[in-house]
């Protein structure tokens, strides 16, 4: 089973910064099979990105993602205030595993 | 549009078995397998299994293979998840989520908080 581990836990960040989200594999992980999703309190998580860096239908281009083999990345190049939330990875190999989620927070 | 419609929350005792189910609607139920996903209090997602709504065939998580078992209703469009011998680790809010085919899942129920004390 591969597993996902991501980092760092939490992000303190302010509107306007940089994000920086690590997602790393155990074993290499096809790109076609990496996503990413976004939740926030109280509500299901939403795709936003799929084969590692393709943007879902609706997703702002501030989202970004990249990586391949064991290493990934989600960028969000300018954060907004309603991007506060906790994100975790995806893939999909002989089984499915999510990471263990990195919560963006505002500092 | 693409829903997908849980049943409500539940209470159960500890050893009980629990049944949610996941209503589909807005696109062709048999073309998208369905996955089963959790999330305890406070903690991140977990996935449970998936079901091939077309011919049935199932693939669990080796951590829920013994207590788990997915079905589904071609003819109500609806997949079903249950969960035996519950403890109070299995206090969580379950989602059923709709899997795209190439790697991802692109929709999600709304979410069924199953409560399980004594």
């Amino acid at each position: 089973e591969i597993v996902l581990t991501q980092s760092p836990g939490t992000l303190s960040l302010s509107p306007g910064e940089r994000a920086t989200l690590s997602c790393r594999a155990s074993q290499s992980v096809s790109s076609s099979f990496l996503a990413w999703y976004q939740q926030k309190p109280g509500q299901a998580p939403r795709l936003l990105i799929y084969g590692a860096s393709s943007r879902a239908t609706g997703i702002p281009d501030r989202f970004s993602g990249s990586g391949s083999g064991t290493d990934f990345t989600l960028t969000i190049s300018r954060l907004e205030p309603e991007d506060f939330a906790v994100y975790y990875c995806q893939q999909y190999g002989s089984s499915l595993s999510f990471g263990g989620g990195t919560k963006v927070e505002i500092k | 549009q693409v829903q997908l419609v849980q049943s409500g929350s539940e209470l159960k005792k500890p050893g009980a078995s629990v049944k949610v189910s996941c209503k589909a609607s807005g696109y062709t139920f048999t073309s998208h397998a369905m996955n089963w996903v959790r999330q305890a209090p406070g903690q991140g997602l977990e996935w449970m299994g998936w079901i091939n709504t077309g011919n049935g065939n199932t693939k669990y998580s080796q951590k829920f293979q013994d207590r788990v078992t997915i079905t589904r209703d071609t003819s109500a469009s609806t997949a079903y998840m249950e969960l035996s011998s519950l403890t109070s680790e299995d206090t969580a809010v379950y989602y059923c989520a709709r899997w795209r085919g190439s790697g991802w899942i692109d929709y999600w129920g709304q979410g069924t908080l199953v409560t399980v004390s004594s």
